[in-house]
């Protein structure tokens, strides 16, 4: 069946440090999202990408689909306290519309 | 936006007992809604797919006489935990499937927390 690999598991950081988290795949997806999730919280949508090769921003937050369309990254810039949190990759395909998703990067930021 | 809602947020409830979750989109419809279970420090694992006006599509695993799916109107799904045991007790969320111009996005509820005694 389909897998995400997500790295690091967890990250440890300075505030106003950057951070980068990637997803890889066995397999081809059509779309990728990013996810943030706060204890006790259900998942919070970040970014979506819907193009091999596709850049996008939020506010401090860079997302990228891959061209082999295998996998995406997630950068955070100039983070602060508030990052804190769990974030999951997820990818879709035409075939299956349920997401697989991403085992999580946990994120601790000290102020 | 697009708003996921989902009713109880938590439930402590005693073994043997059934327990109704409620998921809506408040925005949006949703032909399609899907139930995820998560346990703690791991990531979410899909239990089933729910389409409105027909049967829901379970997992491997997952057992559908024990968590009814119910997707009776474009904006509700119903997840029925029955004859609940202390190993359902878990974090259940919801997520609704938004189409949007050729594009399609899930958004999530804020979860319920099932204890069970």
């Amino acid at each position: 069946g389909q897998q995400l690999n997500q790295s690091p598991q967890s990250m440890f950081i300075q505030e106003g440090e950057d951070v980068s988290m990637n997803c890889t795949s066995s397999s081809i997806f059509n779309t990728w999202l990013w996810y943030k999730q706060d204890p006790g919280e259900g998942p919070v949508l970040l970014i979506a990408l819907y193009k091999a090769g596709e850049l996008t921003s939020n506010g401090r937050l860079t997302a990228q689909f891959g061209i082999t369309r295998k996998d995406s990254f997630l950068n955070i810039s100039a983070s602060i306290p508030s990052d804190v949190g769990i974030y999951f990759c997820a990818g879709a395909d035409t075939g299956r519309r349920a997401l697989t998703f991403g085992s999580g990067t946990r994120l601790q930021v000290q102020p | 936006g697009a708003v996921v809602s989902q009713h109880p947020s938590r439930v402590i409830c005693k073994s043997g007992t059934s327990v109704k979750i409620e998921c809506r989109s408040l925005d949006f419809q949703a032909t399609t809604m899907f139930w995820y279970r998560q346990f703690p420090k791991q990531s979410l694992m899909l239990m089933a797919t729910s389409n409105e006006g027909s049967k829901a599509t379970y997992e491997q695993g997952v057992e559908k006489d024990k968590f009814l799916i119910n997707h009776a109107s474009l904006t509700l799904s119903t997840l029925t935990v029955t004859s609940a045991h202390p190993e359902d007790s878990s974090f259940y969320i919801c997520s609704a499937r938004k189409r949007d111009r050729g594009t399609e996005t899930q958004y999530f509820g804020p979860g319920t927390r099932l204890l069970v005694l």
